[in-house]
């Protein structure tokens, strides 16, 4: 069975310019979630998407957004880039909603800001 | 906030010596779970420890949850290069959100 899948993999952008990440999860997970990871630290958690509806929120400005589809796939939507939102992007699929829940993570999109 | 401070940052071991790699927090958290994560990959659930003081044996690797559940650690036996890695706890609290800490990098050398 495929794992969870992002895209892209590699992304280069300047400040100021919009940005959107794809994933599409497990066959049979309904719950998405994306994580932020910056080099050389742990994921921080951005949202949590469970039957299209959002459940959980990080401490993340406004410029970060996110909407899950029928299909249970996912967009994140990056406004306004700025350098420091160079990182590694994870999304992460469970069968439930939960922090508790089983992740199971892609290989993430690397975007980096010039 | 909660946060979880993983000891050490960096380990660097030669082929079968063992190792222990703490996650701690002034929180309680009603799970914890533990992944790896090798370079240019996403990370890998080991893991999920639910009840204090519960101990958990996946081949060479123990993880423990502490009794209080605010703490865990995580024990390599005779460790090998295959277990290089960067580790990664992670604890569920309020609602949806899970909490990772800062992260273990493993290095382990013939």
């Amino acid at each position: 069975d495929a794992g969870v899948t992002q895209s892209p993999t590699h992304l280069i952008k300047t400040r100021g310019q919009h940005v959107t990440l794809r994933c599409s999860p497990i066959s049979g997970h309904k719950s998405v979630s994306w994580y932020q990871q910056v080099l050389g630290q742990g994921p921080q958690f951005i949202f949590q998407y469970y039957e299209k509806e959002e459940r959980g929120r990080g401490n993340f400005p406004d410029r970060f957004s996110a909407r899950q589809f029928p299909n249970y796939s996912s967009e994140l939507n990056v406004n306004a880039l700025l350098l420091g939102d160079s990182a590694l992007y994870l999304c992460a699929s469970s069968f439930i909603a939960g922090g508790g829940q089983p992740q199971h993570f892609g290989d993430g999109t690397r975007l980096s800001i010039l | 906030t909660q946060l979880l401070e993983q000891s050490p940052q960096f380990l660097s071991i030669q082929e079968g010596e063992n190792l222990t790699v703490y996650c701690n927090s002034s929180s309680v958290f009603s799970s914890l779970q533990w992944y790896r994560q090798e370079p240019g990959e996403g990370p890998v659930l080991l893991v999920t420890v639910v009840t204090g003081g519960e101990v958990k044996k996946l081949k060479r690797l123990t993880f423990q949850f502490g009794d209080a559940r605010k703490d865990s650690s995580l024990h390599i036996t005779a460790a090998q290069p295959g277990d290089t890695g960067l580790y990664l706890c992670a604890g569920a609290g309020t609602a949806s959100k899970l909490t990772f800490g800062t992260g273990t990098r493993l290095q382990v050398t013939l």
